[in-house]
């Protein structure tokens, strides 16, 4: 069965400079979120969006953003990178509203190194 | 104080022990109560998800809620080296967004 994809699955940047993050959900899935996960922690609620919409914000900072285009894929866009931002990165995606959106399926992660 | 404790372990068992993870939890307003599976990595696997209190069962896993107590428990039973992984506990309110745990780190030793 097809899975979340995500790309690229390891980003190795400088402090200061950009970085974009791509997340595929499964086919047919409307709703996209976003985790951080600190090295041992657990994943943080960054954004989420529903058909196109952002439908929830949690602790993301102001230099990222994030958007949902058209075919439901969603990119996480990351500016003046700062050292604290080294994490792995995952996307998980759900079909519907209500109820149907507990089970959210999770990508591979990509795992940012700041330098 | 976090919404969800976890205890981060490392628990070790012995090959086909039952494992009890648990996770407690602050806010009332939370409905789902979910178990994922993380190994090393790798992005994290809904095993099992429960809404409201009580029981459910799901092969070798079940998981209980006691939203009285603002508890909730994973059990495996006949443990396997394959089920060693991270296991996060996770909860949901109204806005679907996940509220997970540290993890607890199991290592099922053959």
């Amino acid at each position: 069965a097809a899975g979340v994809i995500q790309s690229p699955r390891h980003l190795i940047k400088e402090k200061r400079e950009t970085a974009t993050l791509k997340c595929y959900p499964i086919p047919r899935h409307d709703t996209v979120y976003w985790y951080q996960q600190g090295p041992g922690q657990d994943p943080q609620f960054l954004i989420s969006f529903y058909e196109k919409m952002q439908s929830d914000k949690g602790s993301i900072p102001d230099r990222f953003s994030a958007q949902q285009f058209s075919d439901y894929h969603s990119e996480l866009n990351m500016s003046s990178l700062e050292l604290g931002d080294s994490a792995l990165y995952f996307c998980a995606s759900s079909f519907g509203s209500g109820g149907a959106v507990v089970e959210q399926f999770f990508g591979p992660g990509t795992r940012l190194t700041v330098l | 104080q976090k919404e969800v404790e976890q205890d981060p372990g490392p628990l070790s068992v012995p090959e086909g022990a039952i494992v009890s993870l648990n996770c407690t939890y602050s806010n009332s307003a939370f409905q789902y109560f979910m178990w994922y599976r993380q190994y090393s990595r790798k992005g994290p696997e809904l095993l099992m998800y429960t809404y409201s209190s009580g029981n459910k069962e799901d092969g070798r896993f079940t998981a209980q809620v006691d939203k009285s107590s603002k508890y909730i428990s994973l059990f495996i039973r006949d443990s396997q080296p394959s089920d060693s992984a991270t296991y996060l506990c996770a909860m949901m309110d109204s806005s679907y967004k996940l509220i997970f745990g540290s993890g607890t780190r199991l290592l099922v030793r053959p």
